[in-house]
């Protein structure tokens, strides 16, 4: 098995609502990362768990919330999102965080109204 | 501040012919890098990747090269097909900073004509 699960592939939601983004890879890697890029912009780093840790979180607003359950899965949890986070949700692996190529998932699309 | 940067949006080729897409960086603590392909709606690929003790790798029709002298990294895709058509970002990081961080270019529009 060499690919990146998430689900849901599409999902929109209000600005009072709580939802959660899933992601999963059965390639036996150690580091997970979530990305948010937007339209005809590239992927930007949003955090990177790496043996279960969050080792970055580059300065993502709390109502982002990322959960690492065990080395497989890797959750986005959101709470009163902004229109303006409305983007595609990256999920990627690699083995380790050390020179190493990641993975990425399908992405879920995100609307926000 | 972009620390990389490619610098043609678009491209547009023949088949069978060579498509060269170019990126430049201006992080010389950047050691390792790698280029992706994105298709609408999906996730990006990985396809090849160089660290700086190199100059050139090949992995079929993708060949990378790296110029570290001149921060300037190139992939060629030789023959070039139309299946290539897609959206090429390079990444590049710190590696030995062990902190998995990549930092992407605004990316290149490849087109490939039949």
């Amino acid at each position: 098995d060499t690919e990146v699960t998430q689900t849901p592939k599409h999902l929109v939601m209000g600005m009072t609502n709580k939802k959660s983004l899933k992601c999963e890879q059965h390639m036996g890697h150690r580091a997970m990362y979530w990305y948010k890029q937007k339209a005809k912009k590239p992927p930007e780093l949003m955090f990177v768990y790496s043996y279960e840790k969050l080792s970055i979180n580059e300065s993502v607003p709390s109502r982002f919330s990322p959960e690492c359950p065990n080395s497989s899965l890797l959750n986005l949890h959101l709470h009163a999102l902004q229109p303006e986070d409305s983007a595609l949700y990256l999920c990627a692996s690699s083995q380790e965080t050390l020179y190493n190529e990641q993975f990425f998932g399908p992405g879920t699309r995100l609307t926000v109204l | 501040d972009q620390q990389v940067k490619q610098n043609s949006p678009s491209l547009s080729v023949q088949e069978g012919r060579i498509s060269i897409l170019n990126c430049d960086y201006t992080n010389s603590m950047f050691d390792y890098f790698l280029w992706y392909k994105k298709y609408p709606a999906e996730g990006p690929t990985f396809l090849i990747s160089i660290s700086s003790i190199k100059d050139k790798n090949e992995d079929g029709r993708f060949t990378v090269f790296l110029n570290k002298s001149a921060k300037h990294l190139s992939l060629h895709i030789v023959p070039s097909q139309p299946g290539d058509s897609a959206v090429y970002f390079c990444a590049a990081s710190e590696g030995s900073s062990n902190t998995g961080k990549l930092i992407f270019g605004q990316g290149t529009t490849l087109q490939v004509k039949p």
